[in-house]
């Protein structure tokens, strides 16, 4: 069964500091793996997408990393700011048309 | 505004009343999502339009659940004789398919949510 599988379900960090989300997925045949940022009451909106042979790719303060020998992938957010209190979805794409498979997200709080 | 544009935003309705949803995707995109997101979940494929062809459905798109996209442009989302499982966010999505192209970047719009009482 095609899964994507987050961890952890939330966290909560203080401002300024590093953190690193967790994304391991059973798709195939996999196509590409995408990061979501999503707020409260809004549509996901992307931050990297890499294909199977991309490694690493950043956006930013964003930078997301892909093992797809261990179909695993992390999003690293450094320097964390209060806008980045969001929940973050990791997202594998497989199929000709992309169809899209969803994890759960991490939900992510930045205190002050 | 150039992105991807849902209405209503929040819709309040009785069980068993019937709905419909409207998407306006960006201009000249080809490929139309629909999308299904309850609280606490990521969301779940309902169905897609390539231009005006509805080329897939998923099992959680039961028959009270119709979508159309008439002329390759905006899509229509109806769901009839509602029912309380039904109150989710319903997200829209559009991308730009090209021939050989290895993957499509999908734009989502900011979503309708769905209350049913």
């Amino acid at each position: 069964k095609n899964q994507v599988e987050q961890s952890p379900q939330s966290l909560i960090i203080l401002e300024g500091k590093n953190c690193t989300l967790q994304c391991n997925y059973t798709v195939s045949p996999f196509s590409n793996l995408r990061w979501y940022k999503q707020d409260t009451g809004r549509g996901p909106v992307s931050l990297t997408i890499m294909t199977f042979s991309e490694n690493t790719k950043s956006n930013g303060r964003y930078t997301a990393t892909l093992d797809a020998d261990t179909k695993q992938s992390s999003l690293h957010i450094t320097a964390s700011q209060l806008s980045d209190s969001a929940s973050y979805i990791c997202v594998v794409s497989f199929g000709g048309y992309n169809k899209l498979i969803f994890g759960a997200g991490t939900r992510l709080a930045v205190h002050p | 505004d150039t992105g991807v544009s849902q209405d209503p935003r929040h819709k309040i309705t009785k069980r068993g009343q019937n709905v419909t949803f409207r998407c306006d995707p960006i201009s000249e995109h080809n490929r139309l999502y629909w999308y299904r997101q309850t609280l606490g979940q990521g969301p779940e494929f309902l169905t897609y339009f390539q231009n005006e062809a509805q080329l897939e459905k998923s099992r959680l798109l039961s028959d009270r659940f119709s979508a159309e996209r008439p002329k390759g442009s905006f899509s229509t989302l109806e769901i009839q004789r509602t029912e309380q499982g039904d109150s989710a966010m319903y997200l829209c999505a559009s991308s730009l398919a090209l021939a050989g192209g290895s993957y499509n970047e999908q734009f989502f719009g900011p979503g309708t949510r769905l209350t049913v009482l």
